[in-house]
């Protein structure tokens, strides 16, 4: 069965640190890679997300994930954290064409220490 | 504004009862899910239709119904509630085939 695998649960920096949340998935053929982000109190709202192309995303407030096909991984990055980015982050992968449904991650919960 | 929208968006229920969760969009997308949300186990699907008039199974279907008989509309029906059914619980649409999920505000359900 496909799985979807976030190893940091949680995750404290300083306001300036760099941050790097790592998803691996197990699916081989074609993927559909997202990064969803849920701040306190709220519903799930898109980061970014990767169909094709680019395999260098950026999504919103200065986040961006890399698709590396081989390692099978689309890991998210942002090169100083803010207070605000506070929240609890989720990988999700949809594999193949067609409908399918989305997988999720177990999701990494980021505490950012002002 | 378009979007999703979920009632209630917070009950206290006692055990054994029957509980509907609503969800509602308005965006004409011809898939909707209900996953349930947990403290270390992220986002876990319920149920889902991927267009009106049908359903499927999601990863934790049991103690769970949905029905889809429009575009619009599907609730989450909890025949006799148990308090393992204590979570949050999001609806979502999608549109075309990219995966793309879009979600509600989340309705939290506590079953005493």
């Amino acid at each position: 069965a496909q799985s979807v695998s976030q190893h940091n649960h949680h995750v404290i920096l300083s306001e300036a640190a760099s941050l790097e949340l790592g998803c691996n998935y197990s699916y081989g053929g074609t993927v559909n890679l997202f990064w969803y982000v849920q701040y306190p109190g709220q519903h799930l709202q898109l980061l970014l997300k990767y169909f094709s192309g680019d395999p260098l995303v950026k999504g919103i407030k200065g986040f961006e994930a890399e698709f590396i096909k081989s390692k099978f991984s689309f890991n998210l990055r942002k090169p100083s954290v803010q207070w605000s980015d506070t929240a609890e982050y989720f990988c999700a992968v949809k594999r193949g064409t067609g409908f399918q449904k989305l997988v999720f991650g177990t999701g990494t919960r980021l505490l950012v220490s002002p | 504004i378009a979007g999703i929208t979920q009632a209630p968006t917070s009950q206290i229920l006692a055990a054994g009862r029957r509980m509907t969760l609503r969800c509602t969009q308005d965006m004409r997308h011809n898939a909707m899910y209900w996953y349930r949300q947990d403290l270390g186990l992220g986002l876990r699907l319920i149920h889902y239709s991927n267009t009106a008039g049908t359903t499927g199974k999601g990863e934790v279907p049991d103690g769970y119904s949905v029905s889809r008989a429009n575009t619009d509309d599907f609730p989450l029906t909890l025949a006799s509630a148990v308090p393992s059914q204590t979570s949050v619980y999001f609806c979502a649409s999608s549109a075309g085939q990219t995966g793309e999920l879009f979600f509600g505000e989340g309705s939290r359900l506590t079953v005493l």
